[in-house]
């Protein structure tokens, strides 16, 4: 079965804690990214990655990290997170037709 | 740059209701057009998509026709379940970046048996 698989679903840290988001995909996809979901504001990308260590900014980058050591595993790292980056995060990986998510980690940071 | 402009919710229906969700965009070229559908507690899924321009795009009752000369992708579905509410998202890829979805805000519907 296609899957994305992150961890953890939920998570509640304080200012400064470095965290890291794990990602894993099944599908051999080159292609995986990260996204937020924040009210009214959809989803906007973080970081995408084409390849094996091939990573590239998206839209709202600032305060994130992502390495891409395996295909398999997309990794977002917060070094230092602050509130303003409480959100719900979901992870894709895209093949040729379609982009499979996986189920997004609640993130709150106090 | 691109975006999705949808129309803002919440909805709430009735069974057997008609729904629509209005999306309209603005790309360079003729982008890849998608809908989303996110249901309480789970990723996105995709619930349909259309490539160019005329394509009709269908799943589960529901449709979407790619108008180009409206930039519009709107979703209709003639007879709506309580199955049916969730988060639904209009998205585009363009053909410069393939791979990279461009999201509008989402649209709440929830239907009421």
């Amino acid at each position: 079965e296609a899957q994305v698989t992150q961890n953890p679903r939920y998570l509640i840290t304080v200012t400064g804690k470095k965290l890291t988001v794990t990602c894993s995909q099944n599908m051999n996809h080159e292609y995986m990214s990260w996204y937020r979901q924040d009210p009214g504001l959809g989803l906007r990308q973080i970081y995408y990655s084409m390849n094996v260590e091939v990573t590239d900014k998206g839209d709202v980058p600032e305060g994130y990290k992502v390495s891409r050591k395996e295909k398999r595993n997309f990794p977002l790292i917060l070094e230092s997170p602050s509130p303003n980056q409480t959100s719900l995060y979901f992870c894709a990986s895209r093949g040729a037709t379609e982009a499979f998510f996986g189920q997004g980690t609640r993130l709150t940071v106090v | 740059g691109n975006s999705v402009t949808q129309m803002e919710g919440p909805v709430t229906l009735s069974e057997e209701a008609f729904l629509t969700i209005n999306c309209t965009y603005t790309a360079t070229g003729y982008p890849s057009l998608f809908w989303y559908v996110q249901y309480p507690g789970e990723g996105l899924q995709l619930l349909l998509k259309a490539t160019k321009a005329d394509d009709k795009g269908s799943n589960k009752g529901f449709e979407a026709t790619y108008r180009k000369e409206t930039t519009s992708f709107h979703l209709e579905k003639g007879s709506v379940q309580v199955s049916d509410s969730a988060v639904y998202f209009c998205a585009l890829s363009d053909h410069a970046n393939d791979y990279k979805l461009s999201f509008g805000a989402g649209t709440t519907v929830t239907v009421r048996a």
